[in-house]
């Protein structure tokens, strides 16, 4: 099993570029999320997912964009790049939501630079 | 809202030492509490988490982690610290919103 993987590991764009992130797992898990990270806060959710077919806002979801159109995979999409999108991006996946006995497992990470 | 707090941005322990990172949350009920290690360009593992039952839990690579109620703390600790365990460690609490809320880390390192 490969668990979760995300694709691209690293990315450079320039102000205003478009993007999207893959995330992809093999763990047959309902419940899927994108968070991000940055240097003294922690990981904080942009946007997550409940089921194929069915996104919702997280915490920092603004500039973002997500679709869920197979149970695999969840793609964060960003249409115009801003430098305070830099950070390092981690997709999770669980297989009940939060609020039952499970466990979220996360993907590598996608390191973007806005430039 | 909920909200987790881990004090120390960085600790340094001699290899060998004993090991304890804090952390405090803020919610109304008992929360699912994780503890999470990042190892360098790495993704987040999980060490160990507490749902219920005996506050005293068990993780992988000899980490454990006592929840305390009256203190709002899952603190995390380990008898003997080895130099692979220089990493970020974070906790989250789940309080059945979907998702985790993290606290800000914290980086171990391990002197020789």
């Amino acid at each position: 099993n490969a668990g979760v993987t995300q694709t691209p590991k690293f990315r450079v764009l320039k102000t205003g570029q478009s993007m999207t992130l893959l995330c992809a797992q093999d763990m047959n898990h309902e419940y899927m999320y994108w968070y991000r990270q940055d240097p003294g806060m922690g990981l904080r959710l942009i946007h997550y997912s409940v089921g194929e077919g069915t996104t919702a806002k997280g915490e920092v979801p603004d500039g973002y964009n997500v679709s869920r159109l197979k149970k695999q995979n969840f793609l964060l999409g960003l249409e115009s790049a801003a430098p305070s999108q830099t950070s390092v991006y981690f997709c999770a996946s669980s297989r009940l939501a939060g609020g039952s006995s499970d466990t979220q497992y996360f993907g590598p990470g996608t390191r973007l630079t806005v430039l | 809202a909920q909200s987790v707090t881990q004090p120390d941005i960085h600790i340094t322990v001699s290899e060998g030492a004993s090991l304890e990172l804090r952390c405090n949350y803020s919610y109304g009920a008992t929360p699912y509490l994780f503890w999470y290690v990042q190892s360098p360009g790495q993704g987040l593992q999980l060490l160990l988490k507490y749902f219920s039952g005996d506050t005293l839990v068990q993780g992988i690579k000899g980490f454990e982690a006592e929840f305390k109620r009256s203190q709002s703390s899952f603190n995390l600790r380990k008898p003997s610290v080895h130099w692979s365990d220089a990493a970020e460690y974070f906790c989250a609490v789940d309080t059945g919103r979907r998702a985790l809320t993290f606290g800000s880390g914290t980086r171990l390192q391990v002197q020789p």
